[in-house]
């Protein structure tokens, strides 16, 4: 059974502090992972994609996988009270196969 | 451009019936994929359709079926509505079958 499980929230952090979201998965069929973000009583927004090994920054979020600890993160630096919601990370091997989400809260 | 569309937005039925959501994707995708999502939980997989055939199926039960028609457009149908069915149902697009996957706003269905 596929699994992806992420850190157990809710997770709060301070206005402008980094926020750490960890995502961990079993089935290492999994090639392509990604974070969405989901306010509450809104549908999933993807926010960033990561395929190989290593460092993806994009704007204040910056997404880490390690495919030999099977192992993917996301840092949002500067974080902004806008930034409150529920992170989804998702690992796409032969289906897509979402974790049960962080709840983060940033706090002005 | 226009995302993805879902039509209903909310939906009230009541234990035993029958409900079919429908789903327009991205234009040039040609993957639409089907989730459920109860509050608190992440979404779970039900179906993946690619070029019009099914490609991957999740712990559903068979009162649960899909289709994509010629426009890549996809219907779900849940037959004999059980309370547990209640949830929000998104449908997700994506260019093929491992590609970034884009969501619509999702049909809120509430069984009565």
């Amino acid at each position: 059974q596929k699994e992806v499980e992420q850190n157990s929230g809710p997770l709060s952090v301070p206005e402008g502090a980094i926020a750490s979201l960890n995502c961990t998965y079993s089935d290492r069929v999994s090639q392509s992972f990604f974070w969405y973000r989901q306010y509450s009583g809104k549908s999933p927004e993807l926010i960033m994609s990561i395929y190989s090994n290593g460092d993806k920054e994009d704007g204040r979020f910056t997404a880490q996988l390690n495919k030999a600890s099977q192992y993917v993160s996301l840092l949002i630096r500067d974080s902004q009270p806008s930034d409150s919601a529920t992170y989804l990370c998702a690992a796409s091997g032969q289906n897509f196969v979402f974790g049960p989400g962080t709840r983060l809260s940033v706090l002005p | 451009d226009a995302g993805v569309t879902q039509s209903p937005t909310h939906l009230i039925k009541t234990r035993g019936q029958h409900v079919t959501l429908r789903c327009s994707p991205i234009s040039g995708h040609k993957s639409v994929s089907w989730y459920q999502q109860v509050l608190g939980q992440g979404p779970q997989f039900i179906f993946q359709y690619y070029e019009k055939e099914e490609r991957g199926r999740g712990n559903f039960p068979d009162r649960f079926s899909a289709r994509q028609f010629p426009n890549y457009s996809s219907e779900l149908n849940v037959n004999a509505l059980l309370l547990g069915d209640s949830a929000l149902y998104l449908c997700a697009s994506s260019y093929d079958l491992y590609n970034e996957q884009f969501f619509g706003p999702g049909t809120r269905l509430t069984v009565l």
